[in-house]
């Protein structure tokens, strides 16, 4: 059976540190990845998607990066974090419009 | 663009209570409309699903019909239990957008017994 695992469950950066979020999945081939984010009050943004090793289509300009070194591996980055960065971030694979998530980061810049 | 607005919460009711969470989207094409549940210290999981106009997704005793007239997706369910305390997320899948997913803020449902 195919599982997804991210971590950390929650993470408390200064502003201006870096950021490294990592997601593996198992159980499964060239699925496709993504990243989202829940701020305080929102709704899940879609950040990052990926089709394949080395393909990110990103979603929104932002502070954030990612990056597909394997096939069931996304990492999500950041050189220097901002407050604005705080937020619930869900890494998650699957096929077209059916979703499998992870339990979730909960970020904190401080 | 698409767009999915629910209900905000938080939601407390009592055990066999009446739960109704209210969702409308905007989509240019024909979408999927998705709730997921958020259960505490679990990922998102796939509730319920309707593809296309007047069908009606259910699940674990929940129900949830496509209304193109009133472009709503209402999640419901008849009598709820302390095990429904959860995040609640409405979503749509739209072709025209990859079909990748657009959710609403989620619903926090707390069912005290």
């Amino acid at each position: 059976s195919q599982t997804i695992h991210q971590w950390p469950a929650t993470l408390v950066q200064p502003v201006g540190s870096p950021l490294s979020l990592e997601c593996t999945v198992e159980g499964t081939s060239n699925p496709n990845l993504y990243w989202y984010r829940q701020a305080a009050g929102r709704g899940l943004q879609l950040l990052f998607y990926s089709v394949g090793i080395g393909q990110i289509s990103s979603e929104v300009p932002q502070n954030l990066s990612a990056s597909r070194p394997q096939d069931r591996q996304f990492i999500l980055s950041s050189k220097k974090l901002l407050l604005s960065d705080s937020g619930f971030y869900l890494c998650a694979w699957g096929w077209g419009e059916k979703l499998f998530f992870g339990s979730g980061t909960q970020l904190s810049v401080l | 663009g698409d767009s999915v607005t629910q209900m905000e919460g938080p939601v407390t009711l009592s055990e066999e209570a009446f739960l109704t969470i209210n969702c409308t989207y905007t989509a240019t094409g024909y979408p999927s409309l998705f709730w997921y549940v958020q259960y505490p210290g679990e990922g998102l999981q796939l509730l319920l699903k309707a593809t296309k106009a007047d069908d009606k997704g259910s699940n674990k005793g929940f129900e949830a019909t496509y209304r193109k007239e009133t472009t709503s997706f209402h999640l419901e369910k008849g009598s709820v239990q302390v095990s429904d305390s959860a995040v609640y997320f409405c979503a749509l899948s739209d072709r025209s957008n990859d079909y990748k997913l657009s959710f609403g803020a989620g619903t926090t449902v707390t069912v005290r017994a």
